[in-house]
């Protein structure tokens, strides 16, 4: 199984909204409900904001949103602000054997 | 509240074994609902799964690194621990322990997010 694709960078400025994209393959992403995405700041453990496509942990602002269109799963900041900046990761259950496979990673920049 | 806190040597020589235990505090390791998983970050580079393993025994592992790692859990501990074989340098990483969760769909649990993630530890493999 091969990474998931996202962009290596993604920018706006404060208030703005900015897509995050992440694409794979039927097997993965496109096969299943189940993609997650996780904000991760310099120097810390990354931690989950989206779950099962559009799913929000508790205490994840509702800025923060998700949704999926075939093999793309897409992460939308929605008012955006200077906290949001850090690296995005998506990942997906890719099939047999609970296999998982994340995505290469987008870094967030808040202008 | 749920924590999860990595331990283990910091720094490994080239072909030896890296060891390192997960110790879970503010819940029971004896879940039927989650797995515990391994997660590691090359300096600089992204994410990737390593395997987890359920309370039972039962593991699933990254095929691309199966044939040199092993997953274990200590219940009386509510610890679990991850091993890998013959290191080099490219094994250098912060390595990450988390819970592994899913949804139960026709009696298979399909994981697929991992919250919440331990603090992460460096091991650097090097003589």
């Amino acid at each position: 199984q091969s990474a998931l694709t996202q962009p290596p960078s993604a920018s706006g400025s404060p208030g703005q909204s900015v897509t995050i994209s992440c694409t794979g393959t039927s097997s993965d992403v496109g096969g299943y409900n189940y993609v997650s995405w996780y904000q991760q700041h310099p120097g810390k453990a990354p931690k989950l904001m989206i779950y099962e496509v559009s799913k929000r942990p508790s205490g994840v602002p509702d800025r923060f949103s998700g949704s999926k269109s075939g093999n793309t799963a897409s992460l939308t900041v929605s008012g955006l602000q200077a906290e949001d900046e850090g690296d995005y990761y998506c990942s997906s259950y890719a099939g047999s054997n609970n296999f998982v496979v994340f995505g290469g990673g987008t870094k967030l920049t808040v202008l | 509240q749920l924590q999860l806190q990595e331990s283990g040597p910091g720094l490994v020589k080239p072909s030896e074994t890296l060891s390192l235990t997960c110790t879970v505090s503010g819940a029971s390791i004896n879940s039927n609902n989650y797995y515990w998983g391994w997660i590691r970050q090359p300096p600089g580079k992204g994410l990737e799964w390593i395997g987890n393993i359920y309370y039972s025994g039962t593991t699933y592992y990254n095929p691309s690194l199966k044939s040199r790692v092993t997953t274990s859990v200590d219940t009386s501990k509510n610890q679990f621990s991850l091993k890998l074989t013959s290191v080099t340098a490219a094994d250098t990483a912060v390595y990450y322990c988390a819970r592994h969760g899913g949804l139960w769909v026709g009696g298979l649990l399909y994981l697929n997010w991992f919250d919440p993630w331990g603090q992460g530890t460096l091991v650097t493999v090097s003589s």
